[in-house]
């Protein structure tokens, strides 16, 4: 079946880095996103990996391994508005797009 | 209005009721879908609308009945339905291309802040 595994819940210290995995199987694959929820609001687009390799967005970046089957959402200089939930969406060979459970992510001062 | 609009933003209903979700877009796109959002659990697709007709019914019981009159409007009516049925239900839009063989998932999804719903 497919399948996407993130971790539940993080925390980290404001103005820290944080990294936040996503691990895959789908049928097939045709990239991956990364969105940012933040509680009672809308999921927004944070990120499109379909090569591998690392793409920056000015604190924010993502990294797409596609023979492992894994990605990461990198935050850098952690700012109190960060806290919210990330969710990881893998796109399968029907252009489906097969979705993670979230991760919440709590910054700490 | 810009984005995605839903009204309302929280409702709560008995099991005997029948009430309705709106969505709206304001942003030209040809695509709408109603996602199921539950604590904890991955985003589940409901239905799709590509060009006004419906491309996806994700094995979602009858008491969900969607409708879609144009391309910026979309409905999710509901009736009798079940307390395991209380979630966030969000709407989203994406420009979607037709590749030949269907339309790509694969462009960007513009959510709307979504509508809490609660069954009693």
């Amino acid at each position: 079946g497919q399948n996407i595994d993130q971790p539940t819940e993080m925390t980290a210290t404001e103005g820290a880095i944080v990294q936040i995995n996503c691990t895959y199987q789908t049928s097939g694959f045709n990239g991956l996103f990364w969105y940012q929820q933040h509680a009672g609001e809308a999921p927004t687009f944070l990120s499109y990996n379909v090569l591998d390799g690392l793409e920056e967005k000015g604190r924010f970046s993502s990294f797409l391994s596609r023979s492992k089957g894994y990605s990461y959402l990198l935050l850098k200089e952690l700012q109190m508005k960060d806290s919210a939930s990330y969710l990881c969406a893998a796109v399968d060979s029907n252009y489906q797009l097969i979705w993670g459970a979230g991760t919440k992510l709590i910054i700490k001062p | 209005e810009t984005g995605v609009t839903q009204t309302p933003r929280h409702l709560v209903m008995g099991m005997t009721n029948k009430k309705s979700l709106k969505c709206e877009q304001h942003l030209g796109h040809n695509a709408m879908y109603w996602y199921k959002q539950s604590a904890k659990k991955p985003l589940e697709l409901m239905f799709v609308y590509n060009f006004k007709e419906q491309t996806e019914n994700n094995s979602v019981p009858s008491r969900f009945s969607p409708e879609c009159p144009n391309s910026s409007h979309l409905f999710l009516h509901l009736h009798t339905l079940q307390p395991e049925d209380s979630a966030l239900y969000l709407c989203a839009s994406s420009q979607d291309q037709d590749t030949g063989t269907g339309f790509s998932g694969a462009n960007v999804l513009t959510f709307g802040a979504g509508s809490r719903l609660t069954v009693l």
